[in-house]
């Protein structure tokens, strides 16, 4: 099946960095998810973005589906940034919507 | 709007038991997935249904575990017997078709 890899692992920084996440799929995607999971584990959407750039607020995401990467950029980062970070993948298949493929994760501390 | 409902949200059992975890998709979305998080193996896909039909049902982990989505607003998910590495938390999660997916809360299950 497809491969997810995301990188850095662990990602330590202090209030107010900026910081880039990326993420690299092993074949063609029809789409692509960005979501963090908060301390209390709950899994919160932040981009869905199969291609281009999108922005919301302090975060910002790019896809180049093409060469089978994305990013997410966090700015000004606050400690409720705190959590881990996930890319998630739809593979190709024939018609209809498909389980997502999840990468292992980025774990991101903001100290203040 | 109310998100995706997961009931109970935590659950604790002894080995053997019947478990069963409860599902209420986004209203209007024709499609439910149902996820497993681990430390072990991250996050997975178990199953999936596209307008109450069960898809693909092989990241469902042996016979013990069994889906129903029996209308459009309710799923299910049942393991009989449980054992202690069932032990993980257990999303739901809705989208239409081929569209982004919206994730419940989780049920943390621990079996002893």
């Amino acid at each position: 099946g497809i491969q997810v890899e995301q990188s850095p692992p662990d990602l330590i920084l202090q209030e107010g960095a900026n910081s880039t996440l990326r993420c690299n799929f092993s074949d063609s995607v029809n789409n692509l998810q960005w979501f963090h999971q908060n301390p209390w584990g709950q899994l919160i959407n932040l981009f869905y973005i199969p291609s281009g750039t999108k922005q919301n607020g302090r975060l910002s995401a790019t896809t180049v589906a093409t060469e089978r990467y994305s990013l997410l950029y966090i700015s000004s980062s606050q400690t409720t940034d705190s959590g881990v970070y996930f890319c998630a993948v739809w593979p190709p298949r024939g018609g209809g919507a498909d389980g997502l493929t999840f990468g292992k994760g980025t774990h991101l501390i903001i100290q203040p | 709007d109310a998100g995706v409902i997961q009931s109970p949200r935590h659950e604790v059992t002894e080995m053997g038991q019947e478990v069963t975890l409860r599902c209420k998709p986004i209203s209007g979305h024709n499609s439910l997935f149902w996820y497993r998080q681990t430390m072990m193996r991250g996050l997975e896909l178990l199953i999936y249904f596209n307008n109450n039909v069960p898809i693909d049902d092989s990241g469902m982990p042996e016979d013990r575990f069994s889906a129903k989505m029996p209308n459009a607003s309710f799923s299910t998910l049942k393991i009989q017997p449980s054992e202690p590495r069932d032990s993980a938390v257990y999303f739901c999660a809705s989208s239409l078709v081929g569209f982004e997916q919206f994730f419940g809360p989780g049920t943390r299950l621990t079996v002893l």
